[in-house]
């Protein structure tokens, strides 16, 4: 069975400060992860996808990837309150499924 | 905004009523997903289509029945739902189904009675 957690949080960060999310899966033939953003009472919006080991940095965004180890984070730089939300990790498994598994979500807390 | 829209917004629905949500992509793509989000639980995929037709259903109960029209419109029929079946429905859209980037609509924020 697929699975993907995260730590449901809340995580609490002052503002500037590094916002580390962790997302751990277990299945091994996991290709593509990507991590949501999802406001309260919205729908989630993409923010980074990473396909491959290492960093993906995309401005005060940097998504993580360890195949090894199978986990993903993502790290927020100089946090704002504006980041508070909850984010969302996603895994699929290339190869024919066209089910992506979501985690619970990490919800976030940037305070001023 | 994306470019993927939901109707209605909200909906209150007794045990015995008859509903339809509605999903448009104005995106071009050829997939489709109808999601379930519950409070302290995972999106859960419902239904996958891929050029109008159903290439997965993930276990879902017959009460919800979806139709996908065209590329472009996705339906979720719902009939005598449970109060647990009250939750956010979302629907993405995609280019192809599988690695490509989904693209959520606002959702339908359901309550059963």
């Amino acid at each position: 069975q697929k699975e993907v957690e995260q730590n449901s949080g809340p995580l609490s960060v002052p503002e500037g400060a590094i916002a580390s999310l962790n997302c751990t899966y277990s299945d091994r033939g996991s290709q593509s992860f990507f991590w949501y953003r999802q406001y309260s009472g919205k729908s989630p919006e993409l923010i980074m996808s990473i396909y491959s080991n290492g960093d993906k940095e995309d401005g005060r965004f940097t998504a993580q990837l360890n195949k090894a180890s199978q986990y993903v984070s993502l790290l927020i730089r100089d946090s704002q309150p504006s980041d508070s939300a909850t984010y969302l990790c996603a895994v699929l498994v290339s190869g024919g499924s066209y089910i992506p598994t979501f985690g619970r979500g990490t919800s976030l807390i940037v305070h001023p | 905004e994306t470019g993927v829209t939901q109707t209605p917004r909200h909906l209150v629905m007794g045990m015995t009523n008859k509903k339809s949500l509605k999903c448009e992509q104005h995106l071009g793509h050829n997939a489709m997903y109808w999601y379930k989000q519950s409070a302290k639980k995972p999106l859960e995929l419902m239904f996958v289509y891929n050029f109008k037709e159903q290439t997965e259903n993930n276990s879902v109960p017959s009460r919800f029945s979806p139709e996908c029209p065209n590329s472009s419109h996705l339906f979720l029929h719902l009939h005598t739902l449970q109060p647990e079946d009250s939750a956010l429905y979302l629907c993405a859209s995609s280019q192809e189904p599988g690695q490509e980037t989904q693209y959520f609509g606002p959702g339908t924020r359901l309550l059963v009675l």
